[in-house]
């Protein structure tokens, strides 16, 4: 079965330091993998998507994410953290061709200390 | 382009009602898809419509169904709600029924069911 598994429910950086979201997924074919952001009380921002040819993507606000087939992981990676990336932090897969059909990780949630 | 709206924002109805949700899409956006976000089970994929038809489906009762209109908008309906349908319930559109989509959310219903 499609799954997406993100094994930090909670990180906390300093302001400044880089930072490393982990997501595994389980799917059969060709993935299109996401990263979405939520702020509190607000909806889902992308801020990222995988859909084939490079491995590495850029998306908005620095955000960079590296899609391993060989170990079914497509990590969130940012250099520098800024307080306003407080967040939570989903990553995705979609089960259609379409990519409208999303299973989503149970999120992270990103602190930022100063 | 204004963004995917969704109404009313907030609802609170009680155990055997009713409810039917509503999500304006994106101008020019042809598929709608809807998620139930809870803190227990996150964000799960409800079903998606596209040119009037709905096209995937995820694993929900049958109590919890929807529509498209000709203009796109589409509505979600739960009936004999329970106490577990509180949820935040949010809208997704996306441009086109090929590959290579992404999803853009609108901010979501907030439903308390007492």
């Amino acid at each position: 079965a499609q799954s997406v598994t993100q094994p930090d429910i909670h990180i906390t950086v300093s302001e400044g330091a880089s930072l490393e979201l982990r997501c595994n997924y389980s799917y059969g074919a060709t993935p299109y993998l996401f990263w979405y952001v939520q702020s509190p009380g607000q909806g889902l921002q992308l801020l990222l998507k995988y859909f084939s040819g490079d491995t590495l993507v850029q998306g908005i606000k620095g955000f960079e994410a590296e899609f391993k087939r060989s170990q079914s992981s497509f990590n969130l990676r940012k250099p520098s953290v800024h307080w306003s990336d407080a967040a939570e932090y989903f990553c995705a897969v979609g089960i259609n061709q379409a990519g409208t059909a999303l299973i989503f990780g149970k999120g992270t949630t990103l602190s930022v200390s100063s | 382009k204004a963004g995917v709206t969704q109404t009313p924002r907030y609802l609170i109805k009680t155990r055997g009602q009713q409810v039917t949700l509503s999500c304006s899409p994106i101008s020019g956006h042809r598929s709608v898809s809807w998620y139930q976000q809870t803190p227990g089970q996150g964000l799960q994929f409800l079903f998606e419509y596209f040119s009037e038809t709905q096209r995937n489906k995820g694993n929900f009762p049958g109590r919890f169904s929807g529509r498209q209109f000709s203009n796109s908008r589409s509505e979600m309906n739960v009936s004999t709600l329970e106490l577990g349908d509180s949820a935040l319930y949010l809208c997704a559109s996306s441009p086109s029924g090929t590959s290579g989509n992404a999803q853009f959310f609108g901010p979501g219903t907030r439903l308390t069911v007492l």
